[in-house]
């Protein structure tokens, strides 16, 4: 799976919108990009996948760039409960993959903290 | 509601000692999986589960084992072969061919003193 970069830490105000990049260059052209949360003291949330066009859903919308080696993803109006850390994660999708070593690589993400 | 339950969300046991963790779903998910975190780390896989009665070893299974007599539930022993047992837990299930995504347990935070 290819690997991914992510800014350690970044603060949004609440009631802005928070942008969160991701840079994948070495991704390959059968890798989704999917988003992962994980709020302290509990499990990764599942928030948001894509593979060329931009998605959005009722959480974020997911902007990945035409070369495919970067993305962000956006909540278009943070609030506190926001606060976490976002995993950004490239790899087959499970549809499509051979069942070889099927796991989430989780790198440390980006810890991002809504201000009041 | 439909999801994935790991008990207790606390653990605390003497080293020396092996402790199962508990994971159950109702997704009717083929595949599990157990993780570990460490404090400020990602996470890495202990072992996974793609079909009843069959299960592999991840990255760090050493120390570890595992069962998937149903569907429903893959519990995870931590033994006392396991040199540094502390950490947070997780279960998930998904990430099979009906799904693209994989859905996590609350997690179990195990405590060995």
């Amino acid at each position: 799976d290819a690997k991914t970069t992510q800014p350690p830490s970044m603060d949004c105000a609440e009631g802005r919108a928070a942008n969160l990049p991701c840079n994948h260059s070495t991704i390959s052209g059968n890798e989704y990009v999917y988003w992962y949360r994980q709020i302290h003291s509990q499990g990764p949330q599942y928030i948001i996948h894509g593979l060329k066009n931009n998605e959005t859903n009722e959480m974020a919308s997911l902007i990945i760039t035409e070369d495919r080696k970067s993305s962000t993803l956006i909540l278009p109006h943070a609030t506190l409960r926001d606060t976490a850390v976002y995993y950004c994660i490239v790899r087959v999708a499970w549809k499509e993959s051979n069942f070889g070593n099927e796991k989430l690589t989780f790198g440390t993400g980006t810890r991002l903290t809504i201000i009041p | 509601d439909g999801g994935i339950t790991q008990s207790p969300k606390y653990l605390f046991r003497k080293e020396g000692q092996n402790v199962t963790l508990s994971c159950e779903q109702n997704l009717n998910h083929d595949a599990m999986y157990w993780y570990r975190q460490d404090p400020g780390q990602g996470l890495r896989l202990i072992y996974y589960s793609q079909i009843v009665n069959d299960f592999q070893k991840g990255d760090i299974a050493e120390g570890y084992s595992v069962s998937r007599e149903k569907k429903e539930s893959f519990p995870l022993t931590v033994t006392s072969a396991q040199k540094n047992p502390t950490a947070f837990y997780l279960c998930a299930s998904g990430g099979d061919r009906d799904s693209y995504e994989q859905y996590f347990g609350p997690g179990t935070r195990l405590t060995v003193t």
